[in-house]
């Protein structure tokens, strides 16, 4: 399966602080995306990291991607309440169009 | 622009019953994805489909459930005689060519279920 794992599970943090999520998956990719999910709603598209690059940045977000251990991070620098939400990576490879889910880490950031 | 756009957002139907979900990609966009949410879990892809054809089934469970993308019209994911395992959210998300592969996909607000 290529499914990914985020981890953690779950993760609780005071307003200011940063906020790290990891993600691992099992085969080659073409690409690894990180989405948002606030409680009862769709998902929002946070970045997009092609297989051939190692970070990217965008606003309070930054985006690792390390293929040789197969795992990506996200972090989340100055934390807020509202980012209080479920934070999933979906990967893509070979010539597949599905994009194969983890199941999430659910942060909390307290005010 | 708008998004894409699912409804129902909500549905409550009884065992037996059938739902119609239905999707309309955002502008410009002629790629269609269903995909599965199970309460806590992450998302399940189901189906992807172009206009008038389905590319990928490979997620679809076997029976009671179809898709179609009409050449007019929005895409529609079809549960026949609902159980309650239905119970789900399900989301539609579109892209205009090429799919994850080479572009971002939009996701809609989802379509929840219920199975009473």
């Amino acid at each position: 399966s290529q499914q990914g794992e985020e981890d953690p599970q779950a993760l609780s943090i005071q307003e200011g602080e940063n906020a790290t999520m990891n993600c691992s998956y099992k085969t080659s990719i073409n690409n690894l995306q990180w989405y948002r999910q606030n409680s009862g709603r769709g998902l929002v598209h946070l970045i997009l990291i092609r297989s051939n690059e190692r970070e990217k940045h965008s606003g309070r977000l930054r985006v690792t991607l390390d293929t040789s251990k197969k795992s990506s991070s996200l972090l989340i620098t100055a934390s807020r309440a509202a980012d209080t939400a479920s934070y999933f990576c979906a990967t893509s490879w070979g010539g597949s169009e599905k994009l194969v889910f983890g199941k999430g880490t659910k942060l909390t950031v307290n005010p | 622009n708008a998004g894409v756009m699912q409804n129902p957002r909500h549905l409550v139907r009884r065992r037996g019953q059938e739902a119609r979900l239905r999707c309309s990609p955002m502008k410009g966009h002629s790629h269609v994805y269903w995909y599965r949410q199970l309460p806590e879990e992450g998302l399940k892809f189901m189906v992807y489909l172009q206009k008038e054809n389905i590319i990928d089934e490979s997620g679809m469970p076997k029976e009671r459930f179809s898709a179609e993308f009409p050449k007019e019209g929005p895409s529609i994911l079809r549960i026949q005689q609902v159980v309650r395992g239905d119970s789900a959210a399900y989301f539609c998300a579109s892209s205009p060519s090429g799919g994850p592969a080479g572009n971002t996909i939009y996701f809609g607000e989802g379509s929840w279920l219920t199975v009473v």
